[in-house]
């Protein structure tokens, strides 16, 4: 089983708003990757956990947080986007034995995000 | 800096036709990990294969090969029998051992025709 899940698959908010972005695995990975990509281009990585701590920020803004509760799930919270930050977000996972972060990533659905 | 290069932007094929998608990479790493992801409409990024660098077998995935040149930092797709389902954005990737960053290319939109 290589799935990861991603809830919602889409959401509107105003710039006001504050809401969460969820991710979720049980393959047992200990690597888990937050990405942004917008229409047409690649994937741009925002924040990787390694054994539920965050191991790298690609110096994303800090209306963006994450947060690993446990090996499982991912979180990103959201509070105070711009009308720029509208993508879709990517969730991934990999293995991450003893910190290795240069396996598969298997990539959820996306979470569809427009910001009013 | 190291880069990977899809310089198809769009293709398309016949179904059941053969078609090769071509990606270049530059890096000066020894140790490094190929792939190729396919993005659906759906969005859902699907691994479709993987390569590991010091392996000089090409890797194959039922329809799906690659032809991997380590001399010539060559790592093309090539999709037999194409199916409608293959219509998609593909995306090659590569990361470097010892780091945590997939590079991608800016991708190549193919579309299978009835």
């Amino acid at each position: 089983d290589t799935e990861v899940t991603q809830t919602p698959k889409h959401l509107v908010m105003g710039m006001t708003n504050k809401k969460s972005l969820k991710c979720e695995q049980h393959m047992g990975h200990r690597a888990m990757y937050w990405y942004k990509q917008k229409a047409k281009k690649p994937p741009e990585l925002m924040f990787v956990y390694s054994y539920e701590k965050l191991s790298i920020n690609e110096s994303v803004p800090s209306r963006f947080s994450p947060e690993c509760p446990n090996s499982s799930l991912l979180n990103l919270h959201l509070h105070a986007l711009q009308p720029e930050d509208s993508a879709l977000y990517l969730c991934a996972s990999s293995q991450g034995r003893a910190g290795i972060l240069t396996d598969t990533q298997y990539f959820g659905p996306g979470t569809r995000l427009t910001v009013l | 800096a190291q880069t990977v290069t899809q310089s198809q932007p769009e293709m398309s094929v016949q179904e059941a036709e053969t078609v090769t998608l071509s990606c270049t990479y530059d890096t000066s790493e020894n140790n490094y990990y190929l792939f190729w992801y396919k993005q659906p409409p759906s969005r859902q990024m699907i691994l479709v294969i993987r390569q590991e660098a010091y392996k000089q077998q090409n890797a194959t995935e039922n329809r799906f090969s690659v032809n991997f040149q380590k001399a010539a930092k060559s790592f093309s797709l090539k999709i037999s029998d194409s199916q409608l389902g293959d219509t998609a954005m593909y995306f090659c990737a590569f990361i470097t051992s010892g780091t945590y960053k997939y590079i991608f290319g800016t991708g190549t939109r193919l579309k299978v025709l009835a």
